[in-house]
């Protein structure tokens, strides 16, 4: 298995536009989990779905940020506006509800707004 | 969830034995240990688990004190590549399997 595939590694975009990030988890985990990372807050929750529906989104800063996974294959995390301050790595995971290996986490989005 | 406590920051010297301490004073009958750890730049890797009983793998030993409030994670041969950020988190092991992150031990492992 190719692991949690995130896309794109680097992104650097201009305040006012819109971000995509793209995530992949491994095939057969029923949980995925967005996560973003910051010197100052360090590693924060914004959203996790099980079986493709958000149980809870309490993490997600404002409205400007919403998540979505229509396949069990699929998710994307989408900024509109970006702004400054959402600049930060941003993680996926994935994880099986039925074996225990904790959590699988892709390698990240480095996200710049400039 | 149930808070943690762990050092900011340890070193430790290139073949011997890292011990990574963590406090969850306020853990749960029902909650079980779990430890990460990050590697700069990289997603946070799954390394081990525990609820009461000591547990081994191929990457650590997880001793669990007797009363639950306090873990330690043993790296029983440091390399230079175990330079990283060790977390701890007591979560639940199942319905949500949400995890809240604190700030972590940074290990560095010295030549």
């Amino acid at each position: 298995d190719a692991g949690v595939i995130q896309s794109p590694r680097h992104e650097v975009t201009e305040m006012g536009q819109e971000v995509t990030l793209r995530c992949k988890p491994i095939s057969g985990h029923d949980y995925l989990f967005w996560y973003r990372q910051t010197m100052m807050r360090g590693l924060e929750l914004l959203i996790y779905f099980n079986n493709n529906v958000p149980i809870d989104d309490s993490g997600m800063p404002e409205d400007r940020f919403s998540a979505k996974m229509p396949n069990a294959s699929f998710s994307t995390l989408k900024i509109q506006p970006s702004e400054p301050r959402d600049s930060a790595v941003y993680f996926c995971a994935s994880r099986s509800s039925g074996r225990d290996y904790g959590y699988t986490f892709g390698s990240g989005t480095r996200l710049t707004v400039v | 969830d149930a808070k943690t406590t762990q050092p900011t920051s340890m070193d430790c010297a290139e073949g011997r034995a890292a011990n990574l301490p963590c406090n969850h004073s306020t853990i749960s009958g029902n909650e079980y240990v779990y430890w990460y750890r990050q590697i700069h730049s990289q997603g946070p890797q799954y390394i081990i688990h525990g609820l009461k009983n000591n547990e081994t793998n191929e990457m650590a030993s997880l001793i669990i004190t007797e009363d639950r409030k306090s873990s330690t994670l043993i790296l029983p041969h440091a390399t230079l590549r175990d330079t990283a950020v060790y977390y701890c988190i007591v979560t639940i092991n199942s319905g949500t399997y949400k995890y809240i992150f604190g700030t972590g031990t940074r290990l560095k492992v010295l030549a």
